[in-house]
């Protein structure tokens, strides 16, 4: 079975341009998340999806960044216009029911702003 | 607030050293704790996990925890590390208080001398 897909691997952007990520979750898993991961730090959230509702959002920050799952099932991930310091790694991931169950991590998108 | 220490940036044993990886959690009741591995380049891939019951948690590829709730700590364990062994581990915490959010710890690097 595939896991948690995401692409592109790679981004390299100029600041105040736009950029968007996409992931694809493990079938069935109805709960997604969009991590975000600094450089010698360990992933924060930043938008949880029970199948196609954001039920947290509080850390996104949503002057510039957006994200939808339209369908319930893949996710993408928006930055509008993005600045130097969002230049980071971004991880999906899934799980079956939401709180408490494993979450699947994606290879993530590493992004780089200059 | 909920938080995660990981006191440890940086530790480097030798192949077939034993290793001890800590992790103190910051919360009132009982946690549910994890523990990721992260190669580079790669996702987060769960190694275990503890909720309840026996505090002496056993994982994948020879890693076990044990949850110590009077020092508030979930240390990880190997018996005798392999060079396959080197990569970033993160402790991570789910409290319920938290809007079942998953807090990671910073992450401790691990090197395996040969």
């Amino acid at each position: 079975e595939a896991g948690v897909v995401q692409s592109p691997r790679y981004k390299i952007i100029e600041k105040k341009q736009p950029v968007a990520f996409w992931c694809n979750p493990i079938s069935g898993h109805n709960t997604l998340y969009w991590y975000r991961q600094n450089l010698g730090q360990g992933p924060e959230l930043l938008i949880r999806y029970e199948n196609e509702e954001a039920v947290d959002d509080s850390q996104l920050p949503k002057d510039r960044f957006s994200a939808e799952r339209l369908k319930g099932v893949d996710s993408t991930l928006k930055i509008q216009p993005a600045e130097l310091g969002d230049s980071a790694v971004y991880l999906c991931a899934s799980s079956l029911v939401g709180s408490g169950e494993t979450q699947y991590f994606g290879p993530g998108t590493r992004l780089l702003v200059l | 607030a909920q938080s995660v220490t990981q006191p440890d940036i940086h530790i480097t044993v030798s192949e077939g050293a034993s290793l001890e990886l800590r992790c103190n959690y910051s919360y009132g009741a009982t946690p549910y704790l994890f523990w990721y591995v992260q190669s580079p380049g790669q996702g987060l891939q769960l190694l275990l996990k503890y909720f309840s019951g026996d505090t002496l948690v056993q994982g994948i590829k020879g890693f076990e925890a044990e949850f110590k709730r009077s020092q508030s700590s979930f240390n990880l364990r190997k018996p005798s590390v392999h060079w396959s062994d080197a990569a970033e581990y993160f402790c991570a915490v789910l409290t319920e208080s938290s809007a079942s959010k998953i807090i990671f710890g910073s992450g401790t690097r691990l090197s395996i001398r040969p």
